[in-house]
Formats: C-alpha cells, sequence, structure tokens
C-alpha cells in the first residue's frame, strides 16, 4: 500500500482555519485520498475523500496538489469539538485490496479556546 | 436511525482464554470490517465479512477469526489470547452501493484487556 506522511501534532486556535496537511509521494493514479478522524474515546469518523479535483463537504474541504503528491484537509473555522486525531489514507480502487482502509498515526489536532 | 454497535465495551481476560466481540452494522448495511488498534496507534485491519464470508484477511494470525450472520451482524473471535492482544477492536460496517462503498462507519469499539 501506499504510504502517508502527516506531522504529528499541530494546534489551532478556535474559530481559525486549520490546514492538516499529508505527503503521499508514491501515490499511484488510481488511489482514492480518504480523510477520517478519530475524537477521543470514540471510533474513527470518515470526513471527506476525492481522487483529483477539489472536493468540499458540510465538514471539510479537501485540496489536491495538481501532481497529486499531497493534499491538504481544511477546516474552515475550527471548534473544539474538532480536536481529534486526523488520518489521512490512500485507497486504491478497483478489485482486490480496496476494502481495508491502511491508518498511519495520523495527526492530533489540538484546538485552543 | 442506530449508528454501528459493539459488545461489550470494555472486558478482561487472561492468557490464553478466549474471546468473542460482537458487532451489529449501521441499519442497512452490509458489509463489516473489524480492526485492532493498539494505544498510541491508527487502527489496523483484520478482515472483512460480505455475504457472510470473509472477503479480506489482514496481517493477523488464524487465532482471529470471524463470523457473519444472516442479519449482517458479526462476532470476532479470539484464541489463545497473548498480552500483546490488549487493545480497542473497532469494528466498522459499510454498504455494497457503488457510491458509497467506500465510506466505512466505525463503532466506539471494545477495549480487551490481557492480562
Amino acid at each position: 500500500d501506499a504510504k502517508t506522511t502527516q506531522p504529528n501534532s499541530m494546534e489551532s486556535n478556535e474559530e481559525e482555519p486549520v490546514h492538516l496537511p499529508c505527503n503521499h509521494s508514491t501515490i499511484s493514479g488510481t488511489d482514492y485520498i480518504h480523510w477520517y478522524r478519530q475524537l477521543p474515546s470514540q471510533g474513527p469518523e470518515y470526513v471527506i475523500h476525492g481522487l483529483t479535483s477539489n472536493v468540499n463537504n458540510r465538514m471539510a474541504s479537501l485540496a489536491i496538489a495538481e501532481d497529486r503528491k499531497s493534499s491538504t484537509l481544511i477546516l474552515h473555522r475550527a471548534t473544539l469539538r474538532d480536536a481529534a486525531v486526523y488520518y489521512c489514507i490512500l485507497r486504491p480502487s478497483g478489485g482486490g485490496s480496496n476494502y481495508k482502509l491502511t491508518f498511519g498515526k495520523g495527526t492530533l489536532l489540538t484546538v485552543n479556546p | 436511525d442506530a449508528g454501528v454497535t459493539q459488545s461489550p465495551t470494555h472486558l478482561i481476560k487472561t492468557r490464553g482464554q478466549q474471546v468473542t466481540l460482537r458487532c451489529s452494522p449501521k441499519s442497512g448495511h452490509d458489509t463489516v470490517s473489524w480492526y485492532q488498534q493498539a494505544l498510541g496507534q491508527g487502527p489496523q485491519f483484520i478482515f472483512q465479512y460480505y455475504e457472510e464470508e470473509e472477503r479480506q484477511r489482514g496481517n493477523f494470525p488464524d487465532r482471529f477469526s470471524g463470523h457473519q450472520f444472516p442479519n449482517y451482524s458479526s462476532e470476532l473471535n479470539v484464541n489463545a489470547l497473548l498480552l500483546g492482544d490488549s487493545a480497542l477492536y473497532l469494528c466498522a460496517s459499510s454498504l455494497k452501493d457503488r457510491l458509497t462503498k467506500y465510506i466505512q462507519y466505525f463503532g466506539a469499539g471494545t477495549r480487551l484487556s490481557v492480562l
């Protein structure tokens, strides 16, 4: 599976935007980029995913570099409830290994009031 | 609409014992995956069940086995428990639909402690 690299931790202030980076230089042309987050004492929660184009949903935006070797999860206005571990995951498309999610250690986001 | 539910929430076992963890998927979902999460690490994929069969398996020994029932609920069994099996066990469900099948919904997990 292609590997992702994320900072161990990041800090933000409440109501400010947060940009969480992810490097995936070995991404293949058919790998989707998924983001999940895990709040304290909970299971991971789906945030957003994309292939080539930038994506927006009610939770966040995903900005994908033109060469697809990196991506950024954007939280437009961080709240205390956004404090969590954020995981960037590459998921191969097609048959075979496309069912599992391969998690790294993620980025621990701390949000200050 | 109930999400993914897991039972029990906590469990303490001793080395060599066997354990069974249970999972009820989100309403309408037909696929169940199991993950193991050690402290400070990301979840690691154990296996996935669909149509009552194991569809894909991660790098876990045969001591880890599972089952899916006709109502799509699932069990994870671990035999001959080792200290290293102490972890949070997460169940995730998804729907085999073209647009959403790769989005997994996780339960809160079962915390297993092996003494």
